[in-house]
């Protein structure tokens, strides 16, 4: 069972740099999380989705933009790379509401030069 | 954004002891997720909570859903080399419209064989 696939595993950019961490689930699941991780900080919510057409920001969704153009996708797009959005990147499928789990990928490492 | 504040930040403790993290919000949750991660991989799943005072075991490992629903614990008993990695709590609060997580900042467990 595949759960939640990230590409890439790696990736280095240099500043002002775009690109599309890709995010995709096969548990059919409405809701999706993009999350950053850096040290010593936990996990950090940064959008999200409720469905097919619908998403919003978390709490630190500056510097990024998604899209949730089907059940099974969430790319995060970032528009200009900048070196404080190093960090590694998670994306989450979460079942349904009341009494939910939140099943992660393996993660993207981005380094922005 | 929601906080979590989890203690300890890191243990360093002999094979065979027993482990006791806690985690604490500022607002009232519905749901406490414990999860694992090791090295370069994505938290996983270890524990669930659903109800205030909910105590739920896995193994070795316990958690409880706190009677005021803005806490939780773990603890972890007998302690093993691989039981090393970064533990975090996360919550869903009671308010939240967008079924999301929010996670604790982590603790870092090292077993000494």
């Amino acid at each position: 069972n595949a759960g939640v696939t990230q590409t890439p595993k790696f990736q280095v950019l240099k500043t002002g740099q775009s690109m599309t961490l890709q995010c995709a689930q096969d548990m059919n699941h409405e809701y999706m999380s993009w999350y950053r991780q850096d040290p010593g900080m936990g996990l950090r919510l940064i959008h999200y989705s409720v469905g097919a057409g619908i998403t919003d920001q978390g709490e630190v969704p500056n510097g990024y933009n998604v899209s949730r153009s089907t059940t099974e996708d969430f790319p995060l797009r970032l528009l200009s790379a900048a070196p404080s959005q190093t960090s590694v990147y998670f994306c989450a499928s979460i079942t349904p509401w009341g009494g939910g789990e939140a099943f992660f990928g393996q993660g993207t490492r981005l380094t922005v030069v | 954004g929601q906080q979590l504040n989890q203690s300890p930040q890191s243990m360093f403790i002999q094979e065979g002891e027993d482990v006791s993290m806690n985690c604490t919000s500022s607002s009232i949750f519905n749901t406490w997720l414990w999860y694992k991660q090791e090295p370069g991989e994505g938290p996983v799943l270890l524990i669930a909570l659903y109800k205030a005072g909910e105590l739920t075991s896995n193994g070795r490992l316990t958690a409880q859903f706190g009677i005021t629903r803005k806490d939780s614990f773990l603890n972890i008993s007998a302690s093993i080399p691989s039981d090393v990695g970064i533990y975090f709590c996360a919550g869903q609060p009671l308010l939240d419209t967008g079924n999301q997580f929010y996670f604790g900042t982590g603790t870092s467990l090292t077993v000494i064989p």
